[in-house]
């Protein structure tokens, strides 16, 4: 079974300052990676996602993701917050072999300090 | 032009009552599921449907029953209304079609709020 943890469920950060956002993983197969975001009120939106190219992921936004399959991860970062960034982020896997299933995490909510 | 819609966006009822919403993506997708997030913003599957066919079915109470009329709709029909059903109801749709991985987008959502 595959499974997704993010730690923290609340992240507040300056404007301007670094973003990270942690995601680990766990699962019997090759995963596929995903960041959505939730802004209030809304659906999710996709940020970015790992299916087994680039290690390094680049999102939407100024996001980014690195995939590190020794440390079971996938964080979320960004170099410089925007007030923009506000919202609620969610952190998935899916196993591509079977029936597509998106697992989530927790979700994060990220808090930008002016 | 919205991708995914959902109505109604806000659903208020009483426990027992029977009620749907309704899901349209207008991308040409093949697949299209429902979610759940719950009042922590947990979000979990419930089902999905590939060309009218029910392909995920998970832990989900027999009152809930997902219908299929063409592939561009998917509705959520749930009789007997409980406290716990309570939540945010999310409609996505993707062009995966088997094995194959690809972008689910999500409707807004529909907050059910059970009384």
């Amino acid at each position: 079974a595959q499974s997704v943890t993010q730690l923290g469920s609340h992240v507040s950060v300056s404007e301007g300052a670094l973003v990270l956002l942690r995601c680990n993983y766990s699962s019997s197969v090759p995963p596929y990676l995903f960041w959505y975001v939730q802004y209030p009120n809304q659906g999710l939106q996709l940020l970015l996602k790992y299916t087994s190219a680039a290690t390094l992921v680049k999102g939407i936004n100024g996001f980014e993701a690195e995939f590190k399959k020794s440390e079971t991860s996938f964080h979320l970062t960004k170099p410089s917050a925007h007030m923009s960034d506000a919202a609620e982020y969610f952190c998935a896997v899916s196993d591509a072999r079977g029936a597509q299933k998106l697992v989530f995490g927790q979700g994060t909510r990220l808090t930008i300090n002016p | 032009d919205t991708a995914v819609s959902q109505t109604p966006k806000y659903l208020v009822t009483q426990m027992g009552n029977d009620k749907s919403i309704k899901c349209e993506q207008n991308l040409g997708h093949d697949t299209m599921y429902w979610y759940k997030q719950d009042s922590k913003k947990f979000l979990k599957i419930m089902f999905s449907y590939n060309n009218k066919e029910l392909i995920i079915n998970e832990t989900v109470p027999n009152r809930f029953s997902p219908k299929s009329p063409d592939k561009a709709h998917l509705n959520l029909h749930i009789n007997s209304l409980e406290l716990g059903d309570s939540a945010v109801y999310f409609c996505a749709s993707s062009g995966a079609s088997g094995g194959a991985v690809d972008t689910q987008y999500f409707g807004p959502g529909t907050r059910l709020t059970v009384l």
